[in-house]
């Protein structure tokens, strides 16, 4: 069955220190995809990247990266020099190409991110 | 380009009454979704429209109907609301289900007192 597990519900750092999301995911199918999304206070979410089972190729965006191993399952997602603006819920998800037993995309519980000043 | 917009933006109902949240997409996507988002339970999908035309349920159906009126457009209704449907409700699109990335509306906060 689908599932993704984001086990940090909160994190809490000081501006400009590097910080890690954890995703670690489940799935049966050998084609899926993963994604992150990010949930600042105002409310709507924003995308932020999708990745596809046969692409293990690690991402670098500016200050965000992120991890992506399959031999453990896990689809990490890393902020350097954190800053303010980056306090946010940020939320991992899982689409199998099949549609899975879910048939869709699938949400972890979110990360929420606080950096402070 | 206008993304994904959701009206209303905000909405109080009273046990019993009914509602239609309006959902459009000006990006040609062919797939739209309605999530609605609780505390402590992330986002769950209600219903979905793969392609024009079509409509499936999704984890939560339960008190809700859906209409995909043409490819722009995705409305969510309640008929007989009750206090337990009182959630953020979040409209998306992406250009096909599952491989593609979604794109959500700017949500909508429902009170059913």
């Amino acid at each position: 069955a689908q599932k993704v597990t984001q086990a940090q519900t909160e994190i809490s750092v000081v501006e400009k220190e590097d910080v890690t999301l954890d995703c670690v995911y489940e799935t049966r199918d050998t084609t899926y995809y993963l994604f992150w999304y990010k949930q600042p206070p105002s409310g709507e979410l924003v995308f932020l990247i999708r990745r596809n089972s046969f692409d293990e190729q690690n991402e670098i965006s500016g200050r965000y990266s992120w991890n992506f191993q399959k031999s453990t399952s896990s689809f990490n997602f890393t902020i350097t020099a954190s800053q303010v603006v980056d306090s946010a819920v940020y939320f991992c998800a899982l689409s199998e190409a099949d549609g899975g037993s879910q048939g869709n995309l699938i949400f972890g519980k979110g990360t929420k991110l606080s950096v402070k000043p | 380009n206008a993304g994904v917009t959701q009206t209303p933006k905000f909405q109080v109902l009273k046990t019993g009454q009914s509602m239609t949240l309006q959902c459009a997409q000006d990006m040609n996507h062919n797939s739209m979704y309605w999530y609605r988002q609780d505390p402590g339970m992330g986002l769950r999908l209600i219903y979905y429209s793969a392609s024009e035309g079509t409509t499936d349920k999704g984890e939560v159906p339960n008190g809700y109907n859906v209409s995909r009126l043409n490819k722009r457009e995705f409305s969510l209704r309640l008929e007989s609301a009750a206090p337990s449907q009182t959630s953020v409700y979040f409209c998306a699109s992406s250009e096909f289900r599952l491989i593609y990335e979604q794109y959500f509306g700017p949500g909508t906060r429902l009170t059913v007192t």
